[in-house]
């Protein structure tokens, strides 16, 4: 069975960067996409971006001057770095199977990450 | 960037069929393949695949589960509601690149 997990640190400084590692069992990275996906505290959903099997990526615009997403395919797992985070960048961070870049069907369980000094 | 819309609260009884709407901003159908997705997500929970591209099941979901609809309009429906679907359901559209989910609809028992 495909399994996900995120971790990472849950309290990030200010102006500093967000990093998260997303580990996955029973599934090769190197096939099919993989995304990052982030839930703000009024629950309002975001797609981040993703890292296919072939190492190329894609990225939301609101975030393409401050996120890379690469990966580790000794590990099986792939990263998350946002930089210059603010207290908006507050939220439950997930990583996701992303199924031909079209629904997430494999969820890991989500890291909270919070924003403040 | 297509904007999801639905609504905030739905109240339903045990047994009774659950609806659950999402409208999007432009058309997210190529052809006949309708790339809208619904997830449900419990508190403390990762959100879970139910529906995707509109109308097809995902592995492992009850068949009281089904999803409907084209162009802009789309449904899901809970028939018969149980009490562990209380949760919230999310839809997604992958028509663009830069996806987005709708803010989501809560299911409320009456």
């Amino acid at each position: 069975e495909v399994q996900l997990q995120e971790s990472g640190p849950g309290l990030v400084k200010p102006s500093q960067s967000l990093s998260l590692t997303c580990s996955v069992t029973g599934y090769s990275i190197t096939s099919n996409y993989w995304g990052w996906i982030r839930k703000f505290p009024g629950n309002k959903m975001e797609w981040m971006g993703y890292i296919s099997y072939s190492g190329s990526t894609s990225y939301n615009p609101s975030l393409k001057s401050r996120i890379s997403i690469t990966r580790d395919t000794s590990k099986n797992q792939f990263f998350l770095q946002l930089n210059s985070v603010t207290t908006e960048d507050t939220a439950t961070y997930y990583c996701a199977r992303y199924r031909s870049a079209d629904y997430f069907d494999y969820w890991g369980q989500g890291v909270m990450v919070t924003v403040s000094s | 960037d297509i904007v999801l819309t639905q609504s905030p609260v739905l109240a339903v009884s045990l047994g009774q069929r659950a609806t659950i709407s999402c409208r999007a901003s432009q058309s997210v159908s190529i052809s006949s393949i309708n790339l809208m997705h619904w997830y449900q997500q419990k508190p403390g929970q990762q959100p879970k695949l139910l529906i995707y591209r509109a109308s097809n099941l995902a592995s492992g979901i009850p068949a009281r589960f089904s999803g409907s609809g084209s162009g802009t309009d789309f449904t899901l429906t809970i028939d018969p509601v149980q009490a562990d679907d209380i949760a919230a359901y999310y839809c997604q559209q992958s028509r663009e690149s830069l996806n987005t989910f709708g803010a989501g609809t809560k299911l409320e028992l009456k």
